[in-house]
């Protein structure tokens, strides 16, 4: 069955910090790559996608990596801001049989001035 | 811009009425798909649609039901809301449901007394 298993679930700096979220997925055969943002109350909202011949994209302050050998994502968030404080979401595509993405279940970031 | 719209962004009603979520996209997307999300649980799929008329169960699909008479309109329905879909409705749409990206509604809030 295709996973996808985020770390940690929760997680609290303070502002200026860096951080990095992690994912790990068994999604197989695996075509794309996906973390959102999903500030309270809100939608989800796409920050980047990866497909399986990238191994970093970044997008502003933040930077995803991918590890299609171990299967593994991250997403790196420098210099930290009051308005990162979100939901992270990685979600992973397979390209074979089912189109329905797998999501993991969020990491909960908390900035703190 | 792709726009998904949601009818409502909070909604209160109680045990046994039937409750319509309605979802539009504007961009003639081929897919759209229903989610509930509850905390710690991330988001879950309800039902998708990859055409008019067109519909597919996702891993939750007990107790609702779909609709898709217009490409750029997709509701779901709560036949008889219980206590138990107290939840976030996130509605997306899609070109491509496995390789592309999930573009999501704000969501509604239905909360069933």
């Amino acid at each position: 069955k295709n996973q996808v298993e985020q770390s940690p679930q929760s997680l609290i700096i303070l502002e200026g910090k860096n951080c990095t979220l992690q994912c790990n997925y068994t999604v197989s055969p695996f075509s794309n790559l996906r973390w959102y943002k999903q500030d309270t109350g809100r939608g989800p909202v796409s920050l980047t996608i990866m497909t399986f011949s990238e191994n970093t994209k970044s997008n502003g302050r933040y930077t995803a990596t991918l590890d299609a050998d171990t299967k593994q994502s991250s997403l790196h968030i420098t210099a930290s801001q009051l308005s990162d404080s979100a939901s992270y979401i990685c979600v992973v595509s397979s390209s074979g049989g089912s189109y329905i993405p797998t999501f993991g279940r969020g990491t909960s970031l908390i900035v703190h001035p | 811009d792709v726009k998904v719209t949601q009818s409502s962004r909070y909604l209160v009603k109680r045990t046994g009425e039937k409750v319509f979520l309605e979802c539009v996209q504007d961009m003639d997307h081929e897919n759209m798909f229903w989610y509930r999300q509850d905390p710690g649980l991330g988001l879950r799929l309800i039902y998708f649609s990859y055409d008019v008329k067109m519909k597919e169960k996702g891993d939750i699909p007990e107790g609702y039901s779909v609709s898709r008479e217009k490409k750029e309109r997709f509701s779901l329905i709560l036949e008889s809301a219980s206590t138990n879909q107290t939840s976030m409705y996130l509605c997306a749409s899609s070109y491509d449901p496995g390789s592309y990206e999930q573009y999501f509604g704000p969501g509604t809030r239905l909360t069933v007394t």
